[in-house]
């Protein structure tokens, strides 16, 4: 079936660091892609998104490509500030349904 | 973007009464909502599929006689945790998309059960 893997936390960075986080795909249909973050205590809130192979989505600073070829949608930051401490999600459509597919989440402390 | 507003936040209630939740798209029109839970330190499993004006479709090994989903319309959908246990402790969170293409979805702040 349909799943999504991240790399395993926590991230520890001190800030204006480089981050990646890893997240590949299994790659059954034509799944869209999504990173959210959830900060403590909330709810999800959606950081970006590529519905397509070699789309890149980006906001914030935040970057994440589409690759079909390696079924992978890593995220990346070139400077992270600690604001940006917060659980991260990968996360794709599901094959023949609405709903979503989480990866287990990393996440992520920026010190300062 | 489109706002789903999910009441309340937080709820602390005794073992054996229900707790109903609330969730809400407050500027577009859901078919479709979805509600997941969320253990500690972990991601979000789907519990079930919620369509307006029909019975909600649950995911394997939720109960559903726990865990009642109503979908009366377009823009509100209710879970009732039904006889609380303390195992019932959790984050739940729903979510709503718009009709038709790969859109996002939505989702709305998250409810922290607690039962005590």
């Amino acid at each position: 079936g349909d799943s999504v893997t991240q790399m395993e936390g926590p991230v520890t960075l001190s800030e204006e660091a480089f981050l990646t986080i890893n997240c590949t795909y299994t790659a059954t249909g034509y799944p869209s892609l999504f990173w959210y973050v959830q900060y403590p205590g909330e709810g999800l809130q959606l950081l970006l998104k590529a519905t397509k192979a070699d789309d890149k989505g980006s906001n914030k600073g935040f970057e994440a490509t589409y690759r079909k070829e390696t079924t992978s949608f890593h995220l990346e930051k070139g400077s992270v500030q600690v604001s940006d401490s917060a659980v991260y999600f990968c996360a794709r459509t599901d094959t023949g349904r609405r709903a979503l597919t989480f990866g287990s989440g990393t996440r992520l402390q920026v010190q300062p | 973007g489109a706002v789903v507003s999910q009441h309340p936040s937080r709820v602390i209630c005794k073992s054996g009464t229900s707790v109903k939740i609330e969730c809400r798209s407050l500027d577009f029109q859901a078919t479709t909502m979805f509600w997941y839970r969320q253990f500690p330190k972990q991601s979000l499993m789907l519990m079930a599929t919620s369509n307006e004006g029909s019975k909600a479709t649950y995911e394997q090994g939720v109960e559903k006689d726990k865990f009642l989903i109503n979908h009366a319309s377009l823009t509100l959908s209710t879970l009732t945790v039904t006889s609380a246990h303390p195992e019932d402790s959790s984050f739940y969170i729903c979510s709503a998309r718009y009709e038709g293409g790969n859109t996002e979805a939505f989702f709305g702040q998250g409810t922290r059960l607690t039962v005590v």
